[in-house]
C-alpha cells in the first residue's frame, strides 16, 4: 500500500511569494502523481497530472516536478485566489493535504 | 459540458444502509472508469471505490470492503454506491469523480461532483 506524505501541513504566504509543497511516496511510483486544489466548500479540482503535465485552464503559475518518490508542486507569484488546500494523489492514496493561507 | 450530480445522502443510524447515486452527463459515460472519494468533516480526501467503464471490475478501500458496493448503469449514465453496515466513521461528504481518459481506473480524476453528505449517527 502506497502512502503519500505532504509537507508542510500548513503554509501562510504573502501575495506574489513563491510556494513549494512536497509530496513523498512510500515507494517509487514513477510519474503517476497528480495534484488537486480544493477551495473552502468546493469540490477538488485537478491542477497537475502525471507529476508535471499541465491542465487546460489552470493558470501557468502552477507547475509540478519530480519522479520516483519525491514530487513538488510550485505556485509562482501566489495570488489571493490561491488560498486553498492542496492534495497529491496516486491511485488509491491521497496525501493529507497542505493548507495555504494568504497573509 | 461534463456534469456529475450526486444524490442520496442523509442521516442514517449506525448499522443502517444508504444508496448514493451520481448522474453523469456531457461525456460517453460507458467509456470511463469512475471513482467515489469521501471527505470527513474538516479532514482530507480518502479514496473509497472505483469501477471500470463496463462495470466488470470493481475496487475498494480496505476500510469499506465487504460493506460498500459500487455499481453503474450505463443505460442511465448513473453511478451508484450501496453502503451497508454504516459506522460513525463513514460520516463524510461523498464525491463521485471521473477519470481523465478512457481505459484504466488508476488515472487522474478530472471532474468531480459537488458531493453529498452522509451522516451516521443515532
Amino acid at each position: 500500500e502506497i502512502v503519500l506524505t505532504q509537507s508542510p501541513d500548513f503554509q501562510s504566504v504573502t501575495p506574489k511569494e513563491k510556494v513549494t509543497i512536497t509530496c513523498r511516496a512510500s515507494q517509487s511510483i514513477g510519474s503517476s502523481l497528480h495534484w488537486y486544489q480544493q477551495k473552502p466548500d468546493q469540490s477538488p479540482k485537478l491542477l497537475i497530472k502525471y507529476a508535471s503535465q499541465s491542465i487546460s485552464g489552470v493558470p501557468s503559475r502552477f507547475s509540478g516536478s519530480g519522479s520516483g518518490t519525491d514530487f513538488t508542486l510550485t505556485i509562482n507569484s501566489l495570488e489571493a485566489e490561491d488560498a486553498a488546500t492542496y492534495y497529491c494523489h496516486q491511485s488509491r492514496a491521497f496525501g493529507q493535504g497542505t493548507k495555504v493561507e494568504i497573509k | 459540458e461534463v456534469q456529475l450530480v450526486e444524490s442520496g445522502g442523509g442521516l442514517v443510524q449506525p448499522g443502517g444502509s444508504l444508496r448514493l447515486s451520481c448522474a453523469a452527463s456531457g461525456f460517453t459515460f460507458s467509456s470511463y472508469a469512475m471513482s467515489w472519494v469521501r471527505q470527513a468533516p474538516g479532514k482530507g480526501l480518502e479514496w473509497v471505490s472505483a469501477i471500470s467503464g463496463s462495470g466488470g471490475s470493481t475496487y475498494y478501500a480496505d476500510s469499506v470492503k465487504g460493506r460498500f458496493t459500487i455499481s453503474r448503469d450505463n443505460s442511465k449514465n448513473t453511478l451508484y454506491l450501496q453502503m451497508n453496515s454504516l459506522r460513525a466513521e463513514d460520516t463524510a461528504v461523498y464525491y463521485c469523480a471521473k477519470v481523465g481518459f478512457p481505459g484504466a481506473w488508476e488515472l487522474p480524476l478530472d471532474y468531480w461532483g459537488q458531493g453529498t453528505l452522509v451522516t451516521v449517527s443515532s
